[in-house]
């Protein structure tokens, strides 16, 4: 199947600090990637969609100057948290949407959690 | 209302038996699809099986067959000869028409424990 490579898979960061995470399709073009968030033993909230070429659609009360997305390239969007603060720590999942003749599925990245001191 | 349901925040089965995981979804568009993924510890989404809302047969692949009773807007995932290896979250996902953008839809999952 299609793979979603995700960088890092785990970052411990001080508060005030801005941490970057890549999302990449490997072997496939992915026009829309989402991020989601999820909490211990809890769903994945959707964050945003992420479209090549234009700006990111975010989720009802996700703040977009905290969370800033960028998906400069059909293999590559990230998710750059700004100014981070301990309630941000979370487990971050990106996917990438693969465009089947039937339907669209879903690849998922391994996640990168993310500690925020 | 909630997309979607899963009604069993926690199974467990016996190993080598057959498990059902429920899941209930909410739509009213004619065209949609839904999933199930599994979530192991280590937190990788592992894409199980799809079902297509046009779809006549129930999805099957492998140990893993999805009944899908369209009247009652159910989608359960059956899991059959249970290894330890199927101990994991379990979340019944959707996605809706078009007009959406291809969002999906997550339910809360259920988390499935195999005894030996």
């Amino acid at each position: 199947g299609a793979v979603v490579s995700q960088h890092p898979s785990r970052v411990i960061c001080k508060s005030g600090t801005s941490v970057k995470i890549e999302c990449r399709s490997l072997d496939f073009q992915a026009t829309t990637m989402f991020w989601y968030r999820q909490f211990p033993k809890k769903s994945l909230m959707l964050m945003a969609t992420s479209n090549e070429g234009s700006k990111a659609t975010y989720e009802q009360g996700v703040e977009k100057d905290k969370f800033l997305i960028n998906h400069a390239s059909l293999t590559l969007s990230t998710l750059t948290v700004t100014s981070a603060h301990p309630e941000d720590s979370s487990f971050y999942i990106c996917s990438a949407i693969l465009r089947l003749a039937s339907y669209n599925e879903q690849f998922f990245g391994p996640g990168t959690r993310l500690t925020v001191l | 209302a909630q997309k979607i349901t899963q009604t069993q925040p926690g199974m467990f089965v016996q190993e080598k038996e057959a498990v059902t995981l429920d899941c209930t979804y909410d739509t009213s568009d004619q065209s949609y699809g839904l999933f199930w993924y599994k979530q192991p510890s280590s937190g990788e989404m592992i894409f199980l099986i799809y079902q297509g809302s046009y779809d006549e047969q129930n999805a099957t692949e492998g140990r893993y067959s999805l009944n899908f009773q369209k009247a009652r807007k159910s989608a359960n995932l059956v899991i059959s000869a249970s290894q330890l290896g199927d101990s994991a979250m379990y979340f019944c996902a959707m996605r809706e028409g078009v007009a959406t953008g291809n969002q999906f839809y997550f339910g809360t999952g259920t988390s499935l424990t195999v005894i030996p």
